[in-house]
């Protein structure tokens, strides 16, 4: 089992949310981690989304809308980011990832659709 | 600004060595650590390499291990990694990306990446 996980693909229409989850291996608990996340657009290099551990550890990255933004769900011991009205220029490759025994540590990322 | 830029990619043999290059401007470079991630041809991130501001510690991913050598010179806000003995799957465009915060390895900017090919 990878030690973070994401969905291969998530499809959602214009306008609607789309909530991306990490989940993390069993043997770690994510109250413990800063979860963070990125955009990668066709051709492009990623970009810095936002991090998140709790409500008042959190950040946004440069430029980010708000319409971008993070939560945790204990109970899945993951990690989401919910994106709200979704655009056609949200259609990209979300990679989530974490710090872990030393190492940073990405997910497989979860190819978006918007239809 | 924050502005880094990558070079040093190019088509090798498998065995032979290279070495990437990233120029980093816009920043105080030495407060911040510094980090190489790859990207296979359509295929997720891979983290490779990290490095701290001061350049003391650093940190390999176990598939470059042994292999690839990360480093930086503050005097000229530049950061490398040397890559010998490349397999054919080393091929993968490399980005350089900054830490987000002092002491914290996490990439928040990112570089527009260089190719390498590991190919005979």
């Amino acid at each position: 089992q990878a030690v973070v996980t994401q969905p291969s693909s998530l499809s959602a229409s214009p306008g609607a949310s789309a909530s991306l989850t990490c989940t993390l291996h069993s043997d770690i608990n994510v109250g413990a981690y800063r979860i963070y996340w990125y955009q990668q657009r066709p051709g492009s290099p990623p970009r810095f989304l936002l991090r998140y551990r709790s409500d008042s550890d959190m950040q946004q990255g440069s430029a980010v809308p708000s319409r971008f933004s993070g939560s945790k769900d204990a109970s899945a011991n993951a990690g989401i980011l919910l994106i709200s009205g979704l655009q056609s220029e949200d259609e990209a490759d979300y990679y989530c990832m974490i710090w872990h025994s030393s190492a940073v540590v990405f997910g497989g990322g979860t190819k978006l659709t918007v239809l | 600004e924050v502005q880094l830029v990558e070079s040093g990619g190019g088509l090798v043999q498998p065995g032979g060595s290279l070495r990437l290059s990233c120029a980093a401007s816009g920043f105080s470079f030495s407060n911040y650590a510094m980090n190489w991630v790859r990207q296979a041809p359509g295929k997720g991130l891979e983290w490779v390499s990290s490095i701290s501001g001061s350049g003391s510690t650093a940190y390999h991913a176990d598939s470059v291990k042994g292999r690839f050598t990360i480093s930086r010179d503050n005097s000229k806000n530049t950061l490398y990694v040397q890559m010998n003995s490349l397999r054919v799957e080393d091929t993968a465009e490399y980005y350089c990306a900054k830490g987000i915060d002092s002491g914290n390895y996490s990439p928040d900017y990112w570089g527009r990446g260089t190719l390498v090919t590991v190919s005979s």
